[in-house]
């Protein structure tokens, strides 16, 4: 079964700068997806960003980006010009598309404070 | 509908009682799935439903827990005798085509609390 590790429960940032949150995961597949989701305190679960395994370029959406390491199974999430918005608990997610319906296994998240 | 909606929004019970939750998926979306998230805890999976097959029920933690879905469309998972293990957030979340490359778009979940 594949699993999903945050290592940092909680990190801090000041408004305007770089924090980068760590995932690491374990698999014997090839192919998969890597997710990042954010969880502000209205328990909206938002899509932040998306990876597809096969895809060697690493995935950007605005201010946020990751650094994937197939290798190294590794999936960093990096925002950039940290807004106070940004402030929520972030969760790394696999997907694996041979298990039934594609279900996500989630890591424990990491709390990220902004900090004016 | 817009997005992804659950009720009820926060529901506190009684140990011992039934309880049911509510999910009202995105228009159109086939897949539905219910995870449950402890305090302080990532999300971890309950029940799959797509289309019309039997419904993948591997994740449900007893046999207190169940999961309907009526017309493909809005799905209810009840719990019953509930304890206070049970106190969690239940967040729904659906999709467009199950086993695909598509995105999970999840409610705003039901906060449960049994005491």
């Amino acid at each position: 079964a594949q699993t999903v590790t945050q290592s940092q429960p909680e990190m801090s940032v000041q408004e305007a700068e770089t924090v980068t949150l760590s995932c690491t995961y374990d698999t014997s597949e090839s192919d998969y997806y890597l997710f990042w989701y954010k969880q502000p305190p209205s328990r909206q679960m938002i899509l932040v960003i998306r990876q597809e395994a096969y895809k060697q370029q690493n995935a950007t959406e605005n201010r946020f980006s990751v650094n994937f390491q197939k290798a190294a199974k590794s999936f960093s999430l990096k925002i950039s010009d940290s807004q106070l918005g940004d402030a929520a608990m972030y969760f790394c997610a696999y997907r694996s598309p041979q298990t039934s319906g594609s279900r996500l296994t989630f890591g424990e998240g990491t709390q990220l404070t902004v900090n004016p | 509908g817009a997005g992804v909606s659950q009720s009820p929004s926060n529901k506190v019970t009684e140990k011992g009682k039934d309880v049911e939750l509510r999910c009202d998926p995105i228009s159109g979306h086939t897949a539905l799935y219910w995870y449950r998230q402890s305090l302080g805890q990532g999300l971890e999976f309950l029940i799959y439903f797509q289309g019309n097959s039997a419904p993948d029920k591997s994740g449900l933690p007893s046999d207190r827990f169940s999961a309907e879905r009526t017309g493909g469309s809005v799905s209810t998972l009840t719990i019953q005798r509930t304890q206070q293990e049970d106190s969690a957030v239940y967040l729904c979340a659906s999709i467009l085509r199950g086993g695909g490359p598509d995105t999970q778009y999840f409610g705003p979940g039901t906060r449960l609390t049994v005491l």
